[in-house]
């Protein structure tokens, strides 16, 4: 069964720590991406990564950076938490070609306090 | 650039009504198009998609029509269930090059029985 894990369902941050949020497929991508989910706002795209040390940055990546240093692992780093953060954040993966499905994992609630 | 705008929930239905969810699309070129869903507590599953105008994407009772014209997505069901509660996402990718996928908003579905 194909998997996309994140390593924590749920986190509690204070405000000016630094976060990292893991993100493990076991899939093969090429493609893993971060989203955050808020409400009335849907999925907004953070950063994807194509391959292992690539990184774009998604629409607001502003506060966040990504590493990804094996095929299978990104993990998204909140350089220094502010409560604006507090979010769902959502990893993905899929195939590097053509219109595939992405595949995402159960999400990580995030509260900066 | 690339968007996806679908009609703003909630939705509340009785058991058995017909549902209908509009999504409509702007993109360069010919995008594929999709439709995830998010059941409570859960990441993001892929529901159905379609990759070429005229194309009809099914699953669950679901489906959705690739209308170029007036380039629509619209997501429906003849007779949805208690079970069928959860958040539906309209998306697109494109399909030329290895592009993320743009979600709409997302609508709350709620059945009630």
């Amino acid at each position: 069964d194909v998997k996309v894990t994140q390593s924590s369902r749920y986190l509690v941050k204070r405000t000016g720590e630094k976060v990292f949020l893991e993100c493990v497929q076991d899939m093969d991508h090429e493609n893993m991406f971060w989203y955050r989910q808020d409400p009335g706002l849907g999925l907004r795209l953070i950063y994807f990564s194509y391959d292992v040390k690539m990184k774009e940055k998604g629409d607001i990546p502003e506060g966040y950076s990504v590493s990804r240093e094996k095929k299978e692992r990104f993990s998204l780093i909140l350089e220094s938490a502010s409560t604006n953060q507090t979010s769902m954040y959502l990893c993905a993966s899929s195939l590097a070609r053509g219109s595939t499905e992405a595949f995402f994992g159960q999400g990580t609630r995030l509260t900066v306090v | 650039g690339n968007s996806v705008t679908q009609m703003e929930g909630p939705v509340t239905l009785s058991e058995e009504a017909f549902l209908t969810i509009n999504c409509t699309y702007t993109a360069t070129g010919y995008p594929s198009l999709f439709w995830y869903v998010q059941y409570p507590g859960e990441g993001l599953q892929l529901l159905l998609k379609a990759t070429k105008a005229d194309d009809k994407g099914s699953n669950k009772g679901f489906e959705a029509t690739y209308r170029k014209e007036t380039t629509s997505f619209h997501l429906e069901k003849g007779s949805v269930q208690v079970s069928d509660s959860a958040v539906y996402f309209c998306a697109l990718m494109r399909n030329s090059g290895n592009t993320p996928l743009v979600f709409g908003k997302g609508t709350r579905l709620s059945v009630i029985a």
